[in-house]
């Protein structure tokens, strides 16, 4: 199964930027890309996913490298709102697949 | 639109008891899923439902049953409880196979 390789932990400040990276070397043709995150005492929430273009919603933004072993989780202007784990998950878009599988994710500190 | 809600939100068991975990849906989802979350760690799937009547194994099943008698039910039922079994159990539901799953607040269960 293709894995991914997320940082433990990275912090931010209020109102800035930040770009969340997840390394997916292995990835296949078919795999999605999605990304959840967890705010504290609370369960998962969808963010964005795509597959091969880059990806604009109201939460986030997702850039996915050329080769596509790589792709980075862009909050425009973090909030404290925003301290959470993020979670980088590959998932393949078939009838029989229920493979999500979560591994220890980036855990976000956003400072005042 | 409640979403997914689960009961109890946090119980204590004694080694050898039974209990069943609740979760509802009320989104018509066909597809249910319970996840369970040891500290510090990502989410490992226990089971999972494709519809009424329909359920299969996941990555983490031992010591774990689940039925699904209704499109909107999904019950979770420990029979012997042991202290490996102390965690954060999320339930979640999703329309369709591959797509966003939406998850429930979870059940912290202590086994002691």
């Amino acid at each position: 199964d293709a894995k991914t390789t997320q940082p433990n932990s990275m912090e931010s400040n209020e109102e800035e930027p930040v770009h969340l990276p997840c390394n997916h070397s292995t990835i296949s043709g078919t795999d999605y890309i999605h990304w959840y995150r967890q705010l504290p005492s609370q369960g998962p929430e969808y963010v964005i996913h795509g597959l091969t273009s880059n990806v604009n919603n109201r939460m986030a933004s997702l850039a996915i490298a050329e080769d596509r072993k790589s792709s980075t989780l862009i909050l425009h202007r973090a909030t404290l709102r925003d301290a959470a784990v993020y979670y980088c998950i590959l998932r393949v878009f078939e009838y029989n697949n229920n493979d999500m599988r979560f591994g220890a994710g980036t855990r976000l500190t956003v400072k005042p | 639109n409640a979403g997914v809600t689960q009961t109890p939100k946090f119980r204590i068991l004694k080694i050898g008891q039974s209990m069943t975990l609740q979760c509802t849906q009320d989104m018509n989802h066909n597809y249910m899923y319970w996840y369970r979350q040891d500290p510090g760690m990502g989410l490992k799937l226990i089971y999972y439902s494709v519809g009424a009547g329909i359920t299969d194994k996941g990555e983490v099943p031992n010591g774990y049953n689940v039925s699904r008698s209704t499109t909107e039910d999904f019950p979770l039922r420990l029979e012997l409880a042991a202290p490996s079994q102390t965690s954060v159990y999320f339930c979640a539901s999703s329309l369709l196979i591959g797509e966003t799953q939406y998850f429930g607040p979870g059940t912290r269960l202590l086994v002691l």
